[in-house]
């Protein structure tokens, strides 16, 4: 099976910054990639899909980027309600990344 | 609006088994694909399977193979998860979720998916 490492697990930045999170795949999986949102109580919010696709009504400060076994999402200048926990799922298989909590400094 | 409502919080015996409810309006039931995720406390979220509403078809993640069983029902634009042998670890949240790829001809076309509309979420508790 095909496994998806995310990194970091944990981060901690302050409103305007630029933050950076990293998805790989043991195997190239092409640009069968998505990525979501989840706030606590909430169900998960689909933000890009097919590695870089923004899906309608996402913030353009949301971003994704990557091919093959790395990809990256990207939020340009954090905002006050981007404080969640951030998934990555590879589309083959429909594993999940083991998130990523974003926190505020 | 394109909606998913989930039936309510169960608890149940370790050893029974649950049954999930999704009912989907808004939108053309058998068009789209319908995955089932859950996610236990604290922790993160786990692929548990999809179902072809148009023909039932379904495929389960390996780790469910022999205890869950996805079905639908057209009439009411429902979808249920049943997992049996209960045990402690199977305490979660459930979620459906839709496939947002348009089936063509029953069968969802061959680019990259995701799933764009979620239900509330149904939490079973399994507890002695």
């Amino acid at each position: 099976d095909i496994q998806l490492t995310q990194s970091p697990s944990f981060l901690s930045a302050s409103v305007g910054d630029r933050v950076t999170i990293t998805c790989r795949a043991s195997q190239g999986i092409s640009s069968y990639l998505a990525w979501y949102q989840q706030k606590p109580g909430k169900a998960p919010k689909l933000l890009i899909y097919a590695a870089s696709t923004l899906q309608s009504g996402v913030p353009s400060r949301f971003s994704g980027s990557g091919s093959g076994t790395e990809f990256t999402l990207t939020i340009s200048s954090l905002q006050p309600e981007d404080f969640a926990t951030y998934y990555c799922q590879q589309l083959n298989s429909y594993l999940f990344g083991q998130g990523t909590k974003l926190e505020i400094k | 609006q394109v909606q998913l409502v989930q039936s309510g919080a169960e608890v149940k015996k370790p050893g029974a088994s649950v049954k999930v409810s999704c009912k989907a309006s808004g939108y053309t039931f058998t068009s789209y694909y319908m995955h089932w995720v859950r996610q236990a406390p604290g922790q993160g979220l786990e692929w548990m399977g999809i179902i072809n509403p148009s023909g039932g078809s379904t495929s389960y993640a390996q780790k469910f193979q022999g205890r869950v069983t996805m079905t639908r029902d057209t009439s009411t634009s429902t979808v249920y998860m049943e997992l049996s042998s209960l045990r402690s670890e199977d305490t979660a949240v459930y979620y459906c979720a839709r496939d947002f790829r348009l089936t063509i001809f029953g069968v969802a076309p061959p680019f990259p998916g995701g799933m764009d509309v979620w239900g509330q979420g149904t939490t079973v508790t399994v507890s002695s």
